[in-house]
């Protein structure tokens, strides 16, 4: 069966600070993997997406990148974290083959910006 | 018009009754549609997919499909307090990347 695995779980940063975030897959291949932002009592936002190593698509102009260095691997970064980018960070995948696939997520990490 | 809509809630059900939920998309292209409940603090659980006009049920669940009406809706029978979550709709174009446009999500609580 497939797994994501998904860490930190809860992370704490300063204003300024970098940020890198790491999600997983296990027990497939080729998925298409996304990242998603939740703000507090909002919807969910699509921040990045991939169809493949090194094939990173992004949906929204802000100061996150992100990477896929292996088939299963994703990463979030930033350079200088802001105060807006406080919230509920998801990873998800599907399995990628023509459209119509459910996603599947994490179980997060919240990050806080003091 | 927002792409996906879901009335917000809070909806309010006693033990036992059913609960329904509903959606409206506003793209008549869109192939695949999605249930996810969301716990508080917790990530988006899928429970249902849909694909094609009519009703899919699984245990407790039924998802209907309209397409010609853009409309989505879930259907969930003898509500528990286990069932009080946020259920998000999504919705896919059917592109070959499964970019899903969300709902904002209903509240939904099941009281004793």
């Amino acid at each position: 069966s497939q797994t994501i695995h998904q860490w930190p779980a809860t992370l704490v940063q300063p204003v300024g600070s970098p940020l890198s975030l790491e999600c997983t897959v296990e027990g497939t291949s080729n998925p298409n993997l996304y990242w998603y932002r939740q703000a507090a009592g909002r919807g969910l936002q699509l921040l990045f997406y991939s169809v493949g190593i090194g094939q990173i698509s992004s949906e929204v102009p802000q100061n996150l990148s992100a990477s896929r260095p292996q088939d299963r691997q994703f990463i979030l970064s930033s350079k200088k974290l802001l105060l807006s980018d406080s919230g509920f960070y998801l990873c998800a995948w599907d399995r990628g083959r023509g459209g119509n696939q459910p996603q599947h997520f994490g179980d997060g990490t919240r990050l806080s910006i003091l | 018009q927002k792409e996906v809509e879901q009335n917000s809630g809070p909806l309010s059900v006693p033990e036992g009754a059913i609960a329904s939920l509903n959606c409206t998309y506003s793209d008549r292209v869109s192939q695949s549609f999605f249930w996810y409940r969301q716990y508080s603090g917790k990530s988006p659980e899928l429970i249902m997919s849909i694909y094609s006009n009519g009703d899919k049920e699984d245990g407790r669940f039924t998802a209907q499909l309209n397409k010609a009406s853009q409309y989505v809706s879930l259907l969930i029978r003898d509500s528990q307090p286990s069932d009080s979550a946020t259920y998000l709709c999504a919705v896919n174009r059917g592109t070959s990347y499964g970019k899903l446009t969300f709902g904002q999500g209903t509240i939904l609580t099941v009281h004793p």
